[in-house]
């Protein structure tokens, strides 16, 4: 079974800017999460979609969006980059959510 | 609410000694607990979860975790550490039904020493 694939794996972007990054989950998988890790603030939830739909939201503001098509494949867009937004951003994929979550490699995205 | 704090931002030990952990959390609901590992430039792999069922969870390269609900605790072990456990882990809480958000701790770097 191949694994979580984001693309692309290394993005720069200039402030103001806009982004959209791609995940692609586990076959079979319907709900995919999101996360920003930066060295000052670690790990944090960003949302989560499941069926197509936002069933979670992290506390980040409304520049970070999000969608998943009927196939399961999610992208997160963010608006109006900021030199903070620089971070590794992974997706993770799971069966139902709430429970263990696979992780793709991550895009990693330096603003500049 | 939930919280995670895991006690030691980094833990040194020598190839073949044990090597331990610590995790605390918080949660108003029965916790789900998971340990995640992060190898260098690359996302992150599950080691172990424990989701209300026994309290020592054995996970995958010989890692396993105790939850002590009286000491809200969930710390990770290993009886042995090989020079290929040098890794960032994390320990991740979430809630069990109702709504999934996880709350990650800050992780713990795993210096191991030949």
């Amino acid at each position: 079974k191949a694994g979580v694939t984001q693309t692309p794996r290394y993005l720069i972007k200039t402030r103001g800017q806009q982004v959209t990054l791609s995940c692609s989950p586990i076959s079979g998988h319907r709900s995919v999460s999101w996360y920003q890790q930066t060295p000052g603030q670690g790990l944090q939830f960003l949302f989560e979609y499941f069926s197509e739909t936002q069933r979670n939201k992290g506390n980040f503001p409304g520049r970070f969006s999000g969608r998943q098509f009927s196939n399961s494949r999610s992208e997160m867009n963010v608006s109006t980059l900021e030199l903070g937004d620089s971070a590794l951003y992974l997706c993770a994929s799971s069966p139902h959510g709430n429970t263990e979550a696979f992780f793709g490699q991550g895009t990693r995205l330096t603003v500049v | 609410a939930q919280s995670v704090t895991q006690l030691d931002s980094h833990v040194s030990v020598s190839e073949g000694t044990p090597v331990l952990l610590r995790c605390n959390y918080s949660s108003s609901y029965s916790p789900s607990l998971f340990w995640y590992v992060q190898h260098p430039n690359k996302g992150l792999q599950l080691l172990l979860k424990y989701t209300s069922a026994a309290t020592l969870v054995k996970g995958i390269n010989g890692f396993e975790a105790e939850f002590k609900k009286s000491e809200t605790s969930f710390h990770l072990t290993k009886p042995s550490a090989h020079m290929s456990d040098a890794a960032e882990y994390f320990c991740v809480v979430s809630t069990t039904g109702g709504s999934y958000i996880p709350t990650f701790g800050r992780g713990t770097s795993l210096i191991v020493h030949p």
